[in-house]
């Protein structure tokens, strides 16, 4: 597949604290992208980073890249109930590769 | 902006009827981009189009699959004649270039065929 994948598939965590979430890619990427998919809803994008930048933060969200092994993780702190959703990456540079997603759970 | 416009929200329909999905992008925006999603294969790029031009569908499934983009604010998305394995949720997204911009996505459209 020439998709990405996302590690864990599931994370169920407690309200406040921090969740990380792993991608790895297979092609080259002129940047990535997060996404979040609330249940039942289109994706909306939350944080680029590009292959020449190695972190970037956006809010509760901090995204960093690693080019030499093709893999990017996304951390939010402080998490909350509404974070619950599920994140992929995406490579949307030359080509348009979604990852396989990971569902988070934050418990109230 | 009122974001994309995906219709229908929801179809149901018959295995051999054709299905037509319509998507109307952020004004402004030059590529579309058309998805589907399922369980087992995740969300999958079908087509895109760059001023209205198709540039790559080769993640179409097969010939019953066809895209049109008419004009800058309207495409759709045919399938003739459907099968049950179409069934998926289908999206329509949006950005202002192709290449690694901020795709915009709809609310999609729930496809079931039985």
């Amino acid at each position: 597949s020439q998709q990405g994948e996302e590690d864990p598939q599931a994370l169920s965590i407690q309200e406040g604290e921090n969740a990380t979430m792993n991608c790895s890619y297979k092609t080259s990427i002129n940047n990535l992208q997060w996404y979040r998919q609330n249940s039942g809803r289109g994706l909306v994008h939350l944080i680029l980073i590009r292959s020449n930048e190695r972190e970037k933060h956006s809010g509760r969200l901090r995204v960093t890249l690693d080019t030499s092994k093709k893999s990017s993780s996304l951390l939010i702190t402080a998490s909350r109930a509404a974070d619950t959703a599920s994140y992929f990456c995406a490579n949307t540079g030359n080509q348009f590769y979604f990852g396989t997603g990971t569902s988070l759970t934050v418990i109230p | 902006d009122a974001g994309v416009i995906q219709s229908p929200r929801h179809e149901v329909t018959e295995m051999g009827q054709e299905v037509t999905l319509r998507c109307k992008p952020i004004s402004g925006h030059n590529s579309l981009f058309w998805y589907r999603q399922t369980m087992m294969r995740g969300l999958e790029l079908l087509i895109y189009f760059n001023n209205n031009v198709p540039i790559d569908d080769s993640g179409m499934p097969e010939d019953r699959f066809s895209a049109k983009m008419p004009n800058a604010s309207f495409s759709t998305l045919k399938i003739q004649p459907s099968e049950p394995r179409d069934s998926a949720v289908y999206f329509c997204a949006s950005s202002f270039l192709a290449g690694g911009e901020t795709q915009y996505f709809g609310p999609g459209t729930r496809l079931l065929v039985l």
